[in-house]
């Protein structure tokens, strides 16, 4: 299976500054097929963006996801309240699909 | 709008049963691969399985390979997971979601809790 490794684990930050998180895979994302979710507690996670790049219905252009084979990222321009959350990269390239491990983003 | 709903979690004792079901609407839901995600207490978030459209191809997480069986009824708008043997580590919360790229829709979860 292809595991994703995210880093940094936490990311402290004040609102306003800019964002990366990195995802990295074992092995080539088939397809690019990359996306990101943000998880903030009690609530249900939310995509932020597929294939690599594409943001999904509703989401704000402050985010921003690259990369292609094993490297990816995604870019948070500046940080709004609440951007503060848990963010995982997913590859659904080949199965079994799977998550890195996660980065917090916390108000520093 | 797409709206997934997870309902059957609970209490169930080391390697018991439980059936998990994902009720569907507002999308079509029998040309939509759809998927199972659990997250464990102060965990990250892991796959567990999948199903494509039809149900012609399923996925499973090694962890639950053998115990755990996908299932889907088009007709009805509903996705299934029969979870047998469960073990501790198996308590979570359980997330439906469409498999759409990616996991584009995910519903609240259902807590499902192993223990004795």
């Amino acid at each position: 299976e292809i595991v994703l490794t995210q880093s940094p684990g936490t990311l402290s930050l004040s609102p306003g500054e800019r964002a990366t998180l990195s995802c990295r895979a074992s092995q080539n994302v088939d397809n690019n097929n990359l996306a990101w979710h943000q998880v903030k507690p009690g609530q249900a996670p939310r995509i932020l963006i597929s294939r690599t790049s594409n943001r999904a219905t509703g989401i704000p252009d402050r985010f921003s996801g690259s990369g292609s084979g094993t490297d990816f990222t995604l870019t948070i321009s500046r940080l709004e309240p609440e951007d503060f959350a848990v963010y995982y990269c997913q590859q659904y390239g080949r199965p079994p699909w799977t998550f890195g491990q996660g980065t917090k983003v916390e108000i520093k | 709008q797409v709206q997934v709903v997870e309902s059957g979690g609970g209490l169930v004792k080391p390697g018991g049963s439980l059936r998990l079901s994902c009720a569907a609407s507002g999308f079509t839901f029998s040309d939509s691969y759809m998927a199972w995600i659990r997250q464990a207490p102060g965990k990250g978030l892991e796959f567990v399985s999948y199903i494509t459209s039809s149900g012609g191809y399923i996925s499973y997480a090694d962890s639950v390979k053998g115990r755990f069986t996908i299932s889907r009824d088009n007709a009805k708008n509903s996705l299934s997971l029969q979870m047998n043997s469960l073990r501790a580590e198996d308590s979570a919360v359980y997330y439906c979601a469409r498999a759409k790229s990616g996991l584009d829709s995910w519903g609240q979860g259902t807590l499902v809790t192993v223990s004795s």
